[in-house]
């Protein structure tokens, strides 16, 4: 594993209730990712950074928001979950070349 | 805008067999990626695979890249239940910085 940690892993919430995840890691890795994971859709990219401050959208981004004030830490936002925000959220770190490498991931339930 | 497409999407063997996954890519891409995952855990690096004509095994899967094709196979020989999981296979467009494209996995169950 390159050190990375996500938080909560589990947790279920309210239909618009605001929810953040947190990704943290140790490697000093550059790049950071979000991807949530729903059956029969694999792995989706949400937002994505390219350094502290710096975040780009992914292809699922709405309904998303993303910061970096730090270089191990990426904190996504749920501004109002909603049930299609339903999902297993990973976390992934990169130096920008060849492979990522992912968190144990964050299980969300909206009800 | 980048497609992965896997198949088959799903696939039930018996051990000692040998079976290939097929990923197909849409646009032009030299780098390619499959990885593991385990029920309820997280993704774990196979290969990276980074010209054409690359091919890397480790135990008893290999991979390879015709990145003319947009083709990248995973090849199993002899499978045992250990192996069973579900794959997936990714690709990336500018050297990975703006993150992966993900296939829709293939999910693998060996029987003894």
């Amino acid at each position: 594993d390159a050190g990375i940690t996500q938080s909560p892993r589990h947790k279920v919430t309210e239909t618009g209730t605001p929810v953040t995840l947190r990704c943290h890691q140790t490697e000093n890795h550059r790049y950071m990712y979000w991807y949530r994971q729903d059956p029969g859709h694999g792995l989706r990219l949400i937002h994505y950074s390219y350094g502290v401050k710096d975040t780009d959208k992914g292809e699922v981004s709405d309904g998303y928001s993303v910061s970096r004030s730090k270089t191990e830490d990426f904190l996504l936002t749920l501004e109002s979950a909603t049930s299609s925000q339903t999902s297993v959220y990973f976390c992934a770190t990169g130096t920008g070349g060849f492979e990522q490498y992912f968190g144990p991931g964050t299980r969300l339930t909206v009800t | 805008e980048l497609k992965v497409e896997q198949n088959p999407l799903f696939l039930s063997m018996q051990e000692g067999k040998n079976y290939t996954i097929y990923c197909n890519y849409s646009t032009t891409s030299d780098r390619l990626y499959w990885y593991r995952q385990d029920p309820g855990k997280s993704l774990e690096s196979l290969f990276v695979l980074l010209s054409n004509g690359a091919v890397k095994q480790e135990g008893r899967l290999m991979a390879s890249l015709d990145t003319k094709a947009r083709l990248s196979t995973l090849h199993i020989t002899a499978a045992v239940h250990d192996l069973s999981a579900t794959y997936f296979c990714a690709v990336d467009i500018k050297g990975g910085a703006d993150g992966l494209t993900f296939g829709k996995g293939t999910h693998l169950i060996i029987q003894p």
